[in-house]
């Protein structure tokens, strides 16, 4: 059983380009979360989506957007990279079902924007 | 507001040595508590959880942890460090009242001595 997968490993982009991240979350789950974490600290929640649609948002600005498939896969786009953009981003995913839901972490892609 | 605080930003230990690293939280309902590990470059790794029951949990790797409701403490403890154990360990807890998010604190360096 596939855990989370997360494409591409390592990206590097320049100023100003756009980015797509790939999530495929683990078999059975039909939630997706997203985590930025930046060197030096701990991942910080960008946003989650549940039925194709964003549920929550942490404190991020719209720059950062995403979507869900109908097989519950997901991607996280970042428009107008900045520097301060580079960071591991972390996938996380979930099944909404019970009183509390474990989230599940993928390997994250890791971001470098020059 | 949900927050993690770990009061030690980087702990030196010897090997062989006994370890403790602390955690604190700050959440009104029921804590859903984990400890990760990271090492450089890599994602992160579950080394425990605790959801409910017995308050001492045991993990990975010859980790154990307790909660303790009255502090809102969920410290990470191990006997014995070896080498390997040198990493960024993680202390989160996920909030049940918004949808399973994961709040991380900002992480424990842990050197160890040979």
């Amino acid at each position: 059983d596939a855990g989370v997968t997360q494409s591409p490993t390592h990206l590097i982009k320049t100023r100003g380009q756009q980015v797509t991240l790939r999530c495929s979350p683990k078999s059975g789950h039909d939630t997706v979360s997203w985590y930025q974490q930046a060197l030096g600290q701990g991942p910080q929640f960008i946003f989650q989506y549940y039925e194709e649609e964003e549920r929550q948002r942490g404190n991020f600005p719209d720059r950062f957007s995403g979507h869900q498939f109908p097989n519950y896969s997901s991607e996280l786009n970042v428009n107008a990279l900045l520097l301060g953009d580079s960071a591991l981003y972390l996938c996380a995913s979930s099944l909404s079902v019970g009183d509390y839901n474990e989230q599940f972490f993928g390997p994250g892609t890791r971001l470098t924007v020059l | 507001a949900q927050s993690v605080t770990q009061p030690d930003i980087h702990i030196t230990v010897s090997e062989g040595a006994s370890l403790e690293l602390r955690c604190n939280y700050s959440y009104g309902a029921t804590p859903y508590l984990f400890w990760y590990v990271q090492s450089p470059g890599q994602g992160l790794q579950l080394l425990l959880k605790y959801f409910s029951g017995d308050t001492l949990v045991q993990g990975i790797k010859g980790f154990e942890a307790e909660f303790k409701r009255s502090q809102s403490s969920f410290n990470l403890r191990k006997p014995s460090v070896h080498w390997s154990d040198a990493a960024e360990y993680f202390c989160a807890v996920g909030l049940k009242t918004s949808y399973d998010k994961v709040i991380f604190g900002p992480g424990t360096s842990l050197s160890v001595i040979p």
